[in-house]
């Protein structure tokens, strides 16, 4: 079966200072990947996706950046944080599958990264 | 972009009482997917329903894609339905599309 991890957990950081956040999956191959931002406990926002190695598209512009090193590893960066990237910072991955003239493409999510800017 | 409307915004309830959530979408979508978000926020699949009815134990929903909306329906509540539920869709176009989330439904049941 597949899963997905995500880590730091929990993250305290100072405005200024870099990010890296990682998120694994196993039991699957050439999965699209997905980074998602909750903020103020509602709503999960897009923020970047990958439907391969080095292949990341932006959906938000902003502070970030992602990287795909390799097919299930997928990195959260940033060189220098605001205090507005605070938030709940999810992984998801899926594999989309054609099924009667449409694409299955069900999400499934990490645990989450709480990141704390201060 | 695609609109994604969830009402009730907040729903307390007694244990044992059934409830309606209603996710209203603005455009023709691929998928559609209904989360419960627990406590410690991680989100929890419930159903995968782009179209038609589905059942999982006092869970089901329904959507009717040519009306743009789905319901999801909670019989017999529990306390530990309380949470965060959110609908989110994407639009397709060959599955690399990420999810666009309505702003949820925040459910409290209360013993």
């Amino acid at each position: 079966s597949q899963t997905i991890h995500q880590w730091p957990a929990t993250l305290v950081q100072p405005v200024g200072s870099p990010l890296s956040l990682e998120c694994t999956v196993e039991g699957t191959s050439n999965p699209n990947l997905y980074w998602y931002r909750q903020a103020a406990g509602r709503g999960l926002q897009l923020l970047f996706y990958s439907i391969g190695i080095d292949q990341i598209s932006s959906e938000v512009p902003q502070n970030l950046s992602a990287s795909r090193p390799q097919d299930r590893q997928f990195i959260l960066s940033s060189k220098k944080l605001l205090l507005s990237d605070s938030g709940f910072y999810l992984c998801a991955w899926s594999v989309p599958t054609p099924f009667r003239g449409h694409w299955n493409n069900e999400q499934f999510f990490g645990p989450g990264t709480r990141l704390t800017v201060l | 972009g695609i609109q994604v409307e969830q009402s009730p915004p907040d729903l307390i309830l007694q244990e044992g009482a059934n409830s309606t959530l209603r996710c209203n979408f603005s455009d023709s979508v691929n998928n559609l997917q209904w989360f419960h978000q627990n406590p410690w926020g991680q989100l929890i699949n419930l159903f995968y329903i782009p179209s038609g009815t589905k059942q999982n134990g006092r869970l089901s929903a329904t959507t009717v894609a040519t009306e743009r909306y789905s319901l999801l329906y909670i019989s017999s509540s529990q306390t530990t339905d309380s949470g965060v539920y959110f609908c989110a869709v994407d639009l397709g176009g060959g599955g690399a599309d990420g999810l666009t989330f309505g702003k949820g439904t925040h459910l409290i049941i209360q013993p």
